[in-house]
């Protein structure tokens, strides 16, 4: 079965600073890994995804990814936050085949002005 | 495109009677709908997996009794949550599949609170 981790429930960056999401998975087979975002009481929007090919993933708004199968990783970053980054947001796994996503608990962004 | 809505947005409803929620693929023809549930401050659980014309897969610990999931087109599916009760309280989304493009990329629709009173 896959799994996801994510640290740090709620994370506080200034507006222009680095953001860092950390995303860690388990899965016993090829992974496709995903980072959605989701404002306030609404669905998920995909920011990214990785398949197969090129490690490093661009996503929208910025964003972008990087696969480390050797740390079985796919953390996301944007070198400058911006206010609208505030957010939640969710990595997830799915199996290569299989399209059941296995989400993280997600991260609470906040951005400082 | 690959646009998902579903109605209502939001729902009140009394202790013990049903409810239904619509999840409608507006610009594409989804072979699989999921329906996740998900509670305050809290990430997304898969509730059931439902492909057209055939029963809905529940997850373990959700009672298929409780949550009904008629799957009756390729672009409408629909989660009634029967006798709900305050603890059914949460934030249902749905998504929904296609094989157009070869990865089953999920589109998820803007959800649909529900509070049982």
């Amino acid at each position: 079965a896959q799994s996801v981790t994510q640290l740090g429930s709620h994370v506080s960056v200034s507006e222009g600073a680095l953001v860092l999401l950390r995303c860690n998975y388990s899965s016993s087979v090829p992974p496709y890994l995903f980072w959605y975002v989701q404002y306030p009481n609404q669905g998920l929007q995909l920011l990214l995804k990785y398949t197969t090919g090129a490690t490093l993933v661009k996503g929208i708004n910025g964003f972008e990814a990087e696969f480390k199968k050797s740390e079985t990783s796919f953390h996301l970053t944007k070198p400058s936050a911006h206010m609208s980054d505030a957010a939640e947001y969710f990595c997830a796994v799915t199996p290569y085949g299989n399209n059941r996503l296995a989400f993280g608990k997600g991260n609470q962004v906040v951005v400082i002005p | 495109g690959a646009v998902v809505s579903q109605h209502p947005s939001w729902v009140i409803c009394k202790s013990g009677t049903s409810v239904k929620i619509e999840c409608r693929s507006l610009d594409f023809q989804a072979t699989t709908m999921f329906w996740y549930r998900q509670f305050p401050k809290q990430s997304l659980m898969l509730m059931a997996t439902s492909n057209e014309g055939s029963k809905a897969t529940y997850e373990q610990g959700v009672e298929k009794d409780k949550f009904l999931i008629n799957h009756a087109s390729l672009t409408l599916s629909t989660l009634t949550v029967t006798s709900a009760h305050p603890e059914d309280s949460s934030f249902y989304i749905c998504s929904a599949s296609t094989t157009a493009g070869g990865l089953n990329e999920q589109y998820f629709g803007p959800g649909t609170r529900l509070t049982v009173t």
